[in-house]
């Protein structure tokens, strides 16, 4: 089992909904971050948080540290956003990222 | 434009050819990384080097042979490679290893026939 978890792996819907992109992990962290990857493989990051709540235009990130969980959600979405979004982790002491395996995200116009 | 840089882009090559991966960054940072990304697969750290040191190998096979010559340069060196290497390889870098975020390349696309 991996030690970083997202769901749904594969998520398609219409241009204006409101996405949620789940992130779960089974080990302690120092940080997380969201990333986002175009079909071209290129691969930006999106946020960096350790707790509470970031928001960056129509993207906010949200983590539980106690119950170790994480979500992206992106409000009015478009069909540029489609993109694959992994979630990875900094496993505390270890210095290194682990990664989800992706959200594969459709927008439809 | 995220201010890593690698090349070439795509790259097909045989099992007995030897080819390199390069990665530039121009953003000061001081760790850099080599990560693969296989079909279907999370990410996989490959190596990782600090201040032009490398401080992390991660079970990787001899047959990839990273350099950092440099803060600003990293090299991932192929030789007689499977075709089960065959994968996006992905540079990235960083102010310095730990909390910080990475910047990565665009990736190198290697096919191997």
């Amino acid at each position: 089992k991996n030690e970083v978890e997202q769901s749904p792996q594969n998520l398609t819907a219409q241009e204006g909904e409101f996405i949620t992109i789940n992130c779960s992990y089974s080990v302690g962290i120092s940080a997380l971050h969201w990333l986002q990857q175009h079909p071209g493989g290129g691969i930006v990051s999106l946020f960096m948080l350790s707790s509470g709540k970031k928001k960056h235009g129509r993207l906010i990130a949200t983590i539980n540290i106690q119950e170790k969980h994480s979500s992206l959600h992106i409000t009015a979405s478009h069909p540029r956003d489609s993109a694959v979004y992994i979630c990875a982790v900094i496993i505390q002491g270890a210095q290194k990222l682990v990664f989800g395996q992706g959200t594969r995200l459709t927008i439809n116009p | 434009e995220t201010g890593v840089t690698q090349t070439p882009r795509h790259l097909v090559m045989g099992m007995t050819n030897k080819k390199s991966l390069k990665c530039e960054q121009h953003l000061g940072h001081n760790a850099m990384y080599w990560y693969k990304q296989s079909a279907k697969k999370p990410l996989e750290l490959m190596f990782v080097y600090s201040l032009e040191e490398r401080v992390e190998n991660n079970s990787v096979p001899s047959r990839f042979s990273p350099e950092c010559p440099n803060s600003s340069h990293l090299f991932l060196h192929l030789h007689t490679l499977q075709p089960e290497d065959s994968a996006l390889y992905l540079c990235a870098s960083s102010h310095r290893r730990g909390n910080q975020p990475q910047h990565f390349g665009d990736g190198t696309r290697l096919s191997i026939l």
